[in-house]
């Protein structure tokens, strides 16, 4: 089954402790990209990844890092956690970065910084 | 500056009628590509239907259709003969004419009564 698979899918942590979230996708997508969905903000992006190797900054990116060292793994790390991180975060493929390409989306990741 | 603009927070809707959730944008780019999203109570991203900034017509998908109106930078989407199960959050969203970036409003919730 095509999907994008994130892991943990729930996490509570407390500040300063350096977390990982996997992302996976079985699609042989080029493109990969983090959201994190707050209450009345919808869906903003935080990294995206064109390919192998090739990460830029959405519009959020303070303090998160990411790395794209197979076609296939996208890692959401956050080296030192806040409370202002906790949110929903979703992972999201597409085949490549052609207009028409939609995203296929993770289930979300609910991250609670204590 | 925002990009994405749903004024919308929340409709309500008759079983079985037609409802419009609005969405305009703002790019100077002339190449993007605007997406709709649901997303139902159990939190996952669902792709609805696709438009191009340069596509003639309006996209359809089923009971969903997008108003096109490049003119006025707006897409909004359709949803006919609504269904209980049409209840959720929806999100419109564009595509830059990168490709990598996209960009998502604050969503409309749609609660549809029977």
């Amino acid at each position: 089954e095509a999907q994008v698979t994130q892991n943990p899918r729930y996490l509570i942590t407390v500040t300063g402790k350096k977390l990982t979230v996997t992302c996976s996708q079985n699609m042989n997508h080029e493109y990969m990209s983090w959201y994190r969905q707050d209450p009345g903000l919808g869906l903003r992006q935080i990294y995206y990844s064109m390919n192998v190797e090739v990460t830029d900054k959405g519009d959020v990116p303070e303090g998160y890092k990411v790395s794209r060292k197979e076609k296939r793994n996208f890692p959401l790390i956050l080296e030192s956690p806040s409370p202002n991180q906790t949110s929903l975060y979703f992972c999201a493929s597409s085949l490549g970065r052609g207009q028409g390409h939609e995203q296929y989306f993770g289930p979300g990741t609910r991250l609670t910084v204590t | 500056a925002q990009k994405i603009t749903q004024t919308q927070p929340g409709m309500f809707v008759q079983e079985k009628e037609a409802v419009t959730l609005d969405c305009t944008y703002d790019t100077s780019d002339p190449s993007y590509g605007l997406f709709w999203y649901k997303q139902p109570s159990s939190g996952e991203m669902i792709f609805l239907i696709y438009q191009g900034s340069y596509d003639q017509q309006n996209a359809t998908e089923g009971r969903y259709s997008l108003n096109f109106q490049k003119a006025r930078k707006s897409a909004n989407l359709v949803i006919s003969a609504s269904q209980l199960g049409d209840s959720a959050m929806y999100f419109c969203a564009m595509r830059d004419y990168t490709g990598n970036q996209f960009y998502f409003g604050t969503g409309t919730s749609l609660t549809v009564i029977p």
